[in-house]
């Protein structure tokens, strides 16, 4: 079974522009979380969605936003970027039950803004 | 919201050798608590997990311990080996919250030969 795929894995924009990221999560997998990890802040979550529904929100600005597609793919979208978005993202996949707790991690993209 | 402290920050220990990483958390409506390798270049990957309505979870070398009551947990790692040097990232949830993870701030674990 494929794992979970983050495209692209490397990304630099200037400050201002915005970004799209992209994440496939495990086939049969409905729910897809996005965390942001950063030297200062360590691993943070962002927000989750299943089903098409944003489930849960963290403590971030809303230039950070995301979307969830039929097939579970999401991706997540930066607008106004700033020196500080600099970081790795995070996608987690989880089979999305009431109670199930398991996630599964991509690799990330790694996102740096000049 | 949930807080969670992890300690130590960095940890070395000689192969062979044990090593227990120590997590506390905030929410005592925190119902689950996974421990996340994460090697450079790598997303985090789990190696174990545990709910709070058990108290200890073994897996070959790697064991959890929760203690509710004082609202922490640990990590421990035994026999080990230079591959398990690596970051090690404790976590919890809220019930209701089901995926929402608040992570610790991460111990590097270095396995010396």
């Amino acid at each position: 079974k494929a794992g979970v795929t983050q495209t692209p894995r490397y990304l630099i924009k200037t400050r201002g522009q915005q970004v799209t990221l992209s994440c496939s999560p495990i086939s049969g997998h409905r729910s897809v979380s996005w965390y942001q990890q950063t030297p200062g802040q360590g691993l943070q979550f962002l927000f989750e969605y299943f089903s098409e529904t944003q489930r849960n929100k963290g403590n971030f600005p809303g230039r950070f936003s995301g979307r969830q597609f039929s097939n579970s793919r999401s991706e997540m979208n930066v607008s106004t970027l700033e020196l500080g978005d600099s970081a790795l993202y995070l996608c987690a996949s989880s089979s999305g039950g009431a109670t199930e707790n398991i996630q599964y991690f991509g690799a990330g993209t790694r996102l740096s803004v000049l | 919201g949930e807080n969670v402290e992890q300690h130590p920050s960095t940890l070395s220990v000689q192969e062979g050798d044990s090593a227990v990483i120590k997590c506390t958390y905030s929410d005592s409506a925190s119902n689950y608590f996974p421990w996340y390798k994460q090697e450079l270049g790598k997303g985090p990957q789990l190696i174990i997990d545990i709910r709070s309505n058990v108290g200890e979870k073994k897996d070959q070398r790697i064991a959890v311990t929760l203690n509710k009551t004082a609202k922490h947990f640990s990590l421990h790692i035994t026999e080990t080996q230079p591959e398990d040097s690596a970051v090690y990232f404790c976590a919890a949830t809220l019930s209701g919250s089901a995926r929402q993870l608040t992570f610790g701030s991460g111990t590097q674990l270095t396995v010396l030969p």
